[in-house]
């Protein structure tokens, strides 16, 4: 049971260039979610799943798109990088009713230059 | 706006002191009060979750007091031990209707030997 998994780890990327981000989770939870997250910051909300077949945009979701591919995928695709972009990216799933209980992946460190 | 603000930003507790952090909020129809810890290099995880008709929640030293009246909340270590040390996140959950966790900012913790 690996959880929630994300690849790459690390990723460095020129300006303009693009790149997806994957995440899995194998608890067949329903909900799955991407956070952004920068020093002094926090966690910050760029799109969620509710469900299978659903997508919303979170608090910062300009620059960003998103795929559920199906219950257990969840990319997260940058068609344009930009320097602000540089962050850490986590992914994180839940069941939809214990939705504050969220369990998260190891993150990918991106840095865009 | 939904906002939580936790402070301190950064603390330092002596080994065997007693660490706390707190959050405030203003929105009065969350209906859970997560916190997370976060080592480097990992992603948040889950450490203990309160709901606002419950005034303290204990888990082994981990501590959440909850103020309803003062729209507060509190995370207390016990007896802080240097593996403590990490990053925590305040959070609460808006309810059945939204899928989005308002964060707090987060509080560096370090535990000295």
């Amino acid at each position: 049971n690996a959880g929630v998994t994300q690849t790459p780890k690390f990723q460095v990327l020129k300006t303009g260039q693009s790149m997806t981000l994957q995440c899995a989770q194998d608890m067949n939870h329903n909900s799955m979610y991407w956070y952004r997250q920068d020093p002094g910051m926090g966690l910050r909300l760029i799109y969620y799943s509710a469900s299978e077949g659903t997508t919303d945009k979170g608090e910062v979701p300009n620059g960003y798109n998103v795929s559920r591919l199906n219950k257990r995928e969840f990319s997260l695709r940058l068609e344009s990088a930009a320097p602000s972009q540089t962050s850490v990216y986590f992914c994180a799933s839940s069941e939809g009713i214990a939705r504050y209980e969220q369990y998260f992946g190891p993150g990918t460190r991106l840095t865009v230059t | 706006q939904q906002q939580v603000k936790q402070s301190p930003q950064s603390l330092i507790v002596q080994k065997g002191g007693i660490s706390i952090i707190n959050c405030a909020y203003e929105n009065t129809a969350f209906d859970y009060f997560p916190w997370y810890q976060q080592f480097p290099g990992k992603g948040p995880a889950l450490l203990i979750a309160i709901r606002p008709d419950v005034s303290e929640k204990k888990e082994g030293r981990f501590t959440i007091s909850f103020n309803k009246s003062a729209k507060q909340f509190s995370l207390h270590i016990m007896d802080s031990q240097p593996g403590d040390s990490a990053t925590y996140f305040c959070a609460a959950s808006p309810g059945l209707s939204n899928y989005q966790l308002i964060w707090g900012a987060g509080t560096k913790l370090i535990i000295k030997p």
